[in-house]
């Protein structure tokens, strides 16, 4: 277990819909960092938030948008959703120095029909 | 960032030492190569970190040269349960890893 809580575990929803996806990081934890996983794809940087600031942006789409909130939960906000936004989406945690290694929850697993 | 270049696939048996090596040419001097792990259907999984020479700890050992334009991920007599995709990165010591991008991977299969 590594200390990072994603939920839903699996969401299903239609085109043109909106989601949030909620991340709680581990305890202490101040930067919460979001991937997108396509089938048989690598990792894709969405965004990264240090304590409640938006540290660094991926290629995140204008669709997709993301906050940390004062308790260090981060929400990521998909809306007008297409049929490739299905992925798996990851939350990471770290405390945020350079080069700590992040511990990954276990995801989000979208599925748009 | 660097860009990494690593094989696609590896495969292997029960009880062998694998070696699986990441290209990464335009590394600069601030980074850090890091190693990770991820199974089916999972967030990937911190296994290594190293800046120079060589590093070791419970599960693999990191290999690297002196001009750091490569590394290489020694893991020792692999089990089934090592069959995953292996991700190497390389990433600012100065900014972090804040932009970290996992590249294919590595998917390594473990036969009996």
């Amino acid at each position: 277990d590594s200390g990072v809580t994603q939920t839903p575990k699996h969401l299903i929803t239609a085109t043109g819909q909106r989601v949030t996806l909620r991340c709680s990081p581990r305890s202490g934890d101040l930067s919460v960092y979001w991937y997108q996983q396509s089938l048989d794809q690598g990792l894709q940087f969405l965004i990264q938030y240090y304590n409640g600031e938006e540290r660094a942006k991926g290629n995140i789409l204008e669709r997709f948008s993301a906050q940390q909130f004062p308790d260090l939960h981060s929400e990521l906000n998909l809306s007008s959703l297409e049929l490739g936004d299905s992925a798996l989406y990851f939350c990471a945690s770290s405390a945020g120095q350079p080069n700590e290694k992040l511990f990954f929850g276990s995801g989000t697993q979208l599925s748009v029909l | 960032l660097a860009k990494t270049t690593q094989p696609i696939s590896m495969d292997s048996y029960e009880g062998q030492e694998v070696n699986i090596t990441c290209s990464h040419n335009n590394i600069a001097t601030n980074d850090y190569i890091t190693w990770y792990q991820q199974f089916p259907s999972q967030g990937p999984r911190f296994i290594i970190q190293g800046y120079k020479t060589k590093v070791t700890n419970e599960v693999a050992s990191l290999f690297i040269p002196a001009d750091r334009k490569s590394s290489t991920l020694s893991l020792p007599r692999v089990s089934l349960s090592d069959t995953a995709v292996y991700y190497c990165l390389v990433g600012d010591m100065d900014t972090g890893f804040q932009k970290l991008v996992f590249g294919t991977g590595t998917r390594l299969l473990v036969s009996p």
